[in-house]
């Protein structure tokens, strides 16, 4: 089992510029989360989804979006790329049941220049 | 409000000696309490959990953790310390409502392991 697989794991946007942080686990999992990671801050959830074909927001959803089209696939979306947005971004899965731990991918950091 | 407070940012040990990273909360109900380890360029990785039982709970790497009640801490402990424990580790406490089942996570805390 590859776990929860982020791709890429570095990118440097633009200002303005738009682009989608993939998340996918082979697990099985109902629920998946978005974090981002900032010095200092521990992590902060973006958004989640407990099952395919729903999303719900976190504490720091704003110029985000998110879809859960499968079980499998949890992409994370910036339209239009600012500054406060470079971070690390972390995706995480647990199964359905009590109090099982979240499994992390490996992250991406993001960069807005 | 459901929170999570890690009052160190930084504990420094030397190797060998026993180690205790602290962590406080603040839930309604049960608490569901966990400690994840991160490395370099890594994602968190589970450590140990406390759901209920005893109030010693043994992890990964020879990691325990002491839930106490009263004092509404879950401080993380290892007997002797490793130069290879340097990291950063983070407490959480989970919350269930409704539909949702999310972690909330403390600013974590570095641990740095000196030889």
């Amino acid at each position: 089992n590859a776990g929860v697989t982020q791709t890429p794991k570095f990118r440097i946007l633009k200002i303005g510029q738009s682009m989608t942080l993939q998340c996918t686990q082979d697990m099985n999992h109902n629920y998946m989360y978005w974090y981002r990671q900032d010095p200092g801050m521990g992590l902060k959830l973006i958004y989640y989804s407990v099952g395919a074909g729903i999303t719900d927001k976190g504490e720091v959803p704003n110029g985000y979006n998110v879809s859960r089209s499968t079980t499998e696939d949890f992409p994370l979306r910036l339209e239009l790329a600012a500054p406060s947005q470079t971070s690390v971004y972390f995706c995480a899965s647990i199964p359905r049941g009590d109090n099982q731990p979240q499994h992390f991918g490996d992250g991406t950091r993001l960069s807005i220049l | 409000a459901q929170s999570v407070a890690q009052p160190e940012d930084q504990v420094n040990v030397a190797e060998g000696n026993p180690l205790t990273v602290k962590c406080t909360y603040s839930v309604s109900g049960n608490p569901y309490l966990f400690w994840y380890v991160q490395y370099p360029n890594r994602g968190l990785q589970f450590l140990l959990k406390y759901i209920t039982g005893d109030n010693l709970v043994k992890g990964s790497y020879g990691f325990e953790a002491e839930f106490n009640k009263s004092q509404t801490s879950f401080h993380l402990k290892k007997p002797s310390a490793l130069v290879s424990d340097s990291a950063l580790y983070f407490c959480a406490v989970r919350v269930s409502l409704y539909n949702t089942d999310k972690l909330i996570f403390g600013t974590g805390t570095r641990l740095q392991v000196f030889p």
